[in-house]
């Protein structure tokens, strides 16, 4: 089992441009949960997927937006970058069937704007 | 609305001490509570949960936690520290209805010192 995989690891983007982060869960899982890491601090939630539908959203504004693919990987997607934006972007998976069951995260995708 | 708050942004025990970690958090509803460990350049893993089971709760690596409904508290410990117990610590919280969105405190660094 090949776990949370988010790719790319690393990448550098200029103020104004447009970035996308890619997470393939879990197997098994079906919901995707983005989260924004700035340095020094606890991540924070940006949005959930389930069933290819945005399901629950934190407190971002409309610039980050995703997708969730049939095969239940997602997409994270951030518009008109600014220099704060510059964190660790984890994707976490879970299955909202059955009980008890907590999210897997992957290691994350490190964004620097410059 | 919930919220979690950790007391010391920086913890420093001798190899061999007691760890603890202080959690203490704000919820409307019952909760679940995590807590995670996060080493440099990595991902989030859980190291415990609880789940309203039983409140004394074990995880990985020799640590365990208390759920204290009383003081609102979930505080982390393990008898002796490790060298390799370095790292970002940060206790979480989630609606008792599903693993649905995830608020994290603000984390705990933890240093070992020979």
């Amino acid at each position: 089992d090949a776990g949370v995989t988010q790719s790319p690891t690393h990448l550098i983007k200029t103020r104004g441009q447009q970035v996308t982060l890619r997470c393939s869960p879990k197997s098994g899982h079906d919901t995707v949960s983005w989260y924004q890491q700035a340095l020094g601090q606890g991540p924070q939630f940006i949005f959930q997927y389930y069933e290819e539908e945005e399901r629950q959203r934190g407190n971002f504004p409309d610039r980050f937006s995703g997708h969730q693919f049939p095969n239940y990987s997602s997409e994270l997607n951030v518009n008109a970058l600014l220099l704060g934006d510059s964190a660790l972007y984890l994707c976490a998976s879970s299955t909202l069937r059955g009980v008890n069951t907590e999210a897997f995260f992957g290691q994350g995708t490190r964004l620097t704007v410059v | 609305a919930q919220s979690v708050t950790q007391l010391g942004s920086h913890v420093s025990v001798s190899e061999g001490a007691l760890v603890l970690l202080r959690c203490n958090y704000s919820s409307s509803v019952p909760p679940y509570l995590f807590w995670y460990v996060q080493y440099p350049n990595q991902g989030l893993q859980l190291l415990l949960k609880y789940t309203s089971a039983a409140t004394l709760v074990k995880g990985i690596n020799g640590f365990e936690a208390e759920f204290k409904k009383s003081e609102t508290s979930f505080h982390l410990t393990k008898p002796s520290a490790h060298m390799s117990d370095a790292a970002e610590y940060f206790c979480a919280v989630s609606d008792q209805t599903s693993y649905d969105k995830v608020i994290f405190g603000p984390g705990t660094s933890l240093s070992v010192i020979p």
